[in-house]
């Protein structure tokens, strides 16, 4: 079965303090993974797709990378407001639309 | 400006009643979803509407009903409301075939 597992579910980090969030995915062909952030009380907003291991992208603080097996979410250096609930989706090889999601991992940093 | 408006934010109704949710996009989008988010974080799509044509429709019971009057708006009714359908529902848009969505901001159903 297709499933992707995201951890740790929470993580508190001091302000400066660098560190990796996982997402792990044991899916039939993967067409591409996505991150996405969310903020309480909103709806979750996209910041990378990667396709191939090895890949990687971007995004101020962030860094996104992809193996065979999962994918981490750098964060370096977070600020307070870095804090949200970062989401990992994946799209299986077998499937045009649709996404299976993580749980998330809930990010708080601390001024 | 907004991208993904629904509407409303909050829903507070009884048991067995029947309420809908709208959601309209200007983004251009020929894609439009909904998904529902647990208690446990886990979004699972519902329905999928692309160019007005339903594309994905997920195990959901059928007191459950999309409509997409035009490829902009795509709207949910839910008829005899339980209280297991309480959770946030949104709603998301995108050209078909691409994964990064553009999400509505939610609306938080509680059904008591």
């Amino acid at each position: 079965e297709d499933q992707v597992t995201q951890s740790p579910e929470a993580l508190r980090l001091q302000e400066g303090e660098s560190s990796s969030l996982n997402c792990s995915y044991t899916v039939s062909g993967l067409r591409g993974l996505f991150w996405y952030r969310q903020d309480p009380g909103k709806g979750p907003e996209f910041l990378f797709t990667l396709y191939s291991a090895g890949e990687e992208k971007e995004k101020e603080r962030l860094k996104a990378t992809l193996t065979k097996k999962e994918s981490f979410l750098h964060i370096t250096a977070p600020k307070p407001e870095d804090s949200a609930t970062y989401l990992c989706a994946v799209q299986a090889g077998d499937s045009n639309y649709q996404l299976i999601w993580g749980a998330g991992t809930k990010l708080i940093i601390k001024p | 400006d907004t991208a993904v408006s629904q509407t409303p934010k909050y829903l507070v109704t009884q048991m067995g009643n029947d309420k809908s949710i709208k959601c309209e996009q200007n983004l251009g989008h020929d894609t439009m979803y909904w998904y529902k988010q647990d208690s446990k974080k886990f979004l699972k799509i519902m329905f999928s509407y692309n160019n007005k044509e339903l594309i994905i429709n997920e195990t959901v019971p059928n007191r459950f009903s999309p409509k997409s009057p035009d490829k902009a708006h795509l709207n949910l009714h839910i008829n005899s409301l339980e209280l297991g359908d309480s959770a946030v529902y949104f709603c998301a848009s995108s050209f078909a075939g691409t994964h990064g969505y553009t999400f509505g901001s939610g609306t938080r159903l509680t059904v008591v």
